[in-house]
């Protein structure tokens, strides 16, 4: 595609429910990135993803949050019972290089709401 | 204390003013840096990158790295409306550059 792009726009969630956020890179794009950006804050590195292998997630807050790339191209964020203080944006990168966050290319991102 | 402050602002200046944005960072194994500028309900898009020390120009933009104060800096000349938006700076170590460490962030709002 021309872009990142991430779906849905917006999710309003029950405090409890799960919620799966999806991220389709630009097409053949190598590494991908999720980030979490808290209202007024600037973005804060949740994992990377080169291909289909998870490199780094030591950014996950906790284990209610997972991600996966089963097949090297979308991306799935799900967030397991979700609490208030879940409520967030969560932008998706991707780069053509390996760990190429000086690359990067960001979509519109996430907003979610938890109440 | 974070690893990289900026100034939230917000930062009003009427149009064709010379804008000086700048980030300061505690991390010395920090060598890339970037500004990205982020519109209402988007994505950051990047805006300059760059490496260890140094300015780079392109365009209205120039970026400054002086690394020996850790302190960074985007000029934007000629500023004009469009450019009204939230700069952020970001930065990482040559090891380990796939995770991005963000300032705040500063609003600017260019008046016609």
């Amino acid at each position: 595609g021309a872009g990142v792009s991430q779906s849905p726009r917006y999710k309003v969630a029950k405090r409890g429910q799960d919620v799966a956020l999806r991220c389709d890179p630009i097409s053949g794009h190598v590494s991908l990135f999720w980030y979490q950006q808290a209202l007024g804050q600037g973005p804060e590195f949740l994992t990377y993803f080169q291909n289909e292998a998870q490199l780094d997630k030591s950014g996950l807050p906790s284990d209610r949050f997972f991600a996966e790339r089963p097949e090297g191209s979308v991306s799935t964020l799900k967030i397991q019972r979700t609490q208030q203080e879940d409520s967030a944006v969560y932008l998706c990168a991707s780069s053509a290089l390996t760990g190429g966050n000086t690359e990067a290319f960001f979509g519109q991102g996430t907003r979610l709401t938890v109440v | 204390q974070k690893e990289v402050e900026q100034d939230p602002g917000p930062l009003s200046v009427p149009e064709g003013a010379i804008v000086s944005l700048n980030c300061t960072y505690s991390n010395s194994a920090f060598q890339y840096f970037m500004w990205y500028r982020q519109y209402s309900r988007k994505g950051p898009e990047l805006l300059m990158y760059t490496y260890s020390s140094g300015n780079k120009e392109d365009g209205r933009f120039t970026a400054q790295v002086d690394k020996s104060s850790k302190y960074i800096s985007l000029f934007i000349r000629d500023s004009q409306p469009s450019d009204s938006a939230t700069y952020l700076c970001a930065m990482t170590n040559a090891g380990n550059n796939r995770k991005l460490i963000w300032g705040l962030g500063t609003s600017l709002a260019v008046n016609p």
